[in-house]
């Protein structure tokens, strides 16, 4: 069965920094994997997907890598700022297309 | 307005209460899921349906169950509530199988 860890579970950083957040699962032969962000209290909004053919993808200070073959994927954020502060989760599709999730790493931007 | 709607948001009801949670869609989509959601435990799916006959059991489905009376209606019953089944629960849709999932709004239950 897949399974799907996301480290660290929580994260304090201070505004400006670059960082990244990780996602890493056992299987490798997925279809896509997804990116999400969750306000609390809120529903779960997509920021990026990549389908396995991809390496990557980008939408304006996010980029998102996935490598398959060491069951890795990585959320980079620029330039954090306090709006960025949220739970991020990543979610992948395999042989039933129906996605697995991680539990989410907590981000907290301070200014 | 919302392209995923899901009513009620919040809900407290007493254990072995029926209670119907719904799920409405403008976007045209095929696929729709139910997941729930605790903390620390991520989302878990409950039951999808990937067109208007076509429902499927997810990792945690006993002790619900669902209807798909439209391709732009997804229900979730509880049909005897009890207090482990407090959580947060999300509906989401996707045209296809490898596109965006699109998540609602969630509704927070709380089993006495």
């Amino acid at each position: 069965k897949q399974e799907v860890t996301q480290i660290p579970a929580a994260l304090s950083v201070p505004e400006g920094e670059n960082l990244v957040l990780n996602c890493s699962f056992t299987d490798s032969a997925i279809y896509n994997l997804q990116w999400f962000r969750q306000d609390p209290g809120k529903g779960l909004t997509s920021l990026l997907l990549i389908q396995s053919s991809q390496r990557e993808q980008t939408s304006g200070r996010l980029n998102a890598s996935l490598d398959k073959s060491s069951g890795r994927s990585t959320l980079y954020i620029a330039a954090s700022q306090p709006g960025d502060s949220a739970t991020y989760l990543c979610a992948l599709a395999e042989g039933s297309y129906i996605p697995t999730f991680g539990r989410g790493t907590s981000l907290i931007v301070h200014p | 307005d919302a392209d995923v709607t899901q009513t009620p948001r919040n809900r407290i009801t007493k254990t072995g209460k029926r209670i119907m949670l719904e799920c409405s869609q403008t976007k045209g989509h095929d696929r729709m899921y139910w997941y729930r959601q605790d903390p620390g435990l991520g989302l878990r799916l409950i039951y999808y349906s990937f067109d208007v006959k076509d429902i499927n059991k997810g990792e945690i489905s006993d002790g619900y169950s669902v209807s798909r009376q439209a391709q732009a209606k997804f229900s979730l019953s509880l049909e005897s509530a009890i207090p482990n089944q407090t959580a947060l629960y999300f509906c989401a849709t996707s045209e296809g199988p490898l596109e965006t999932q699109y998540f609602g709004p969630g509704t927070r239950l709380l089993v006495l």
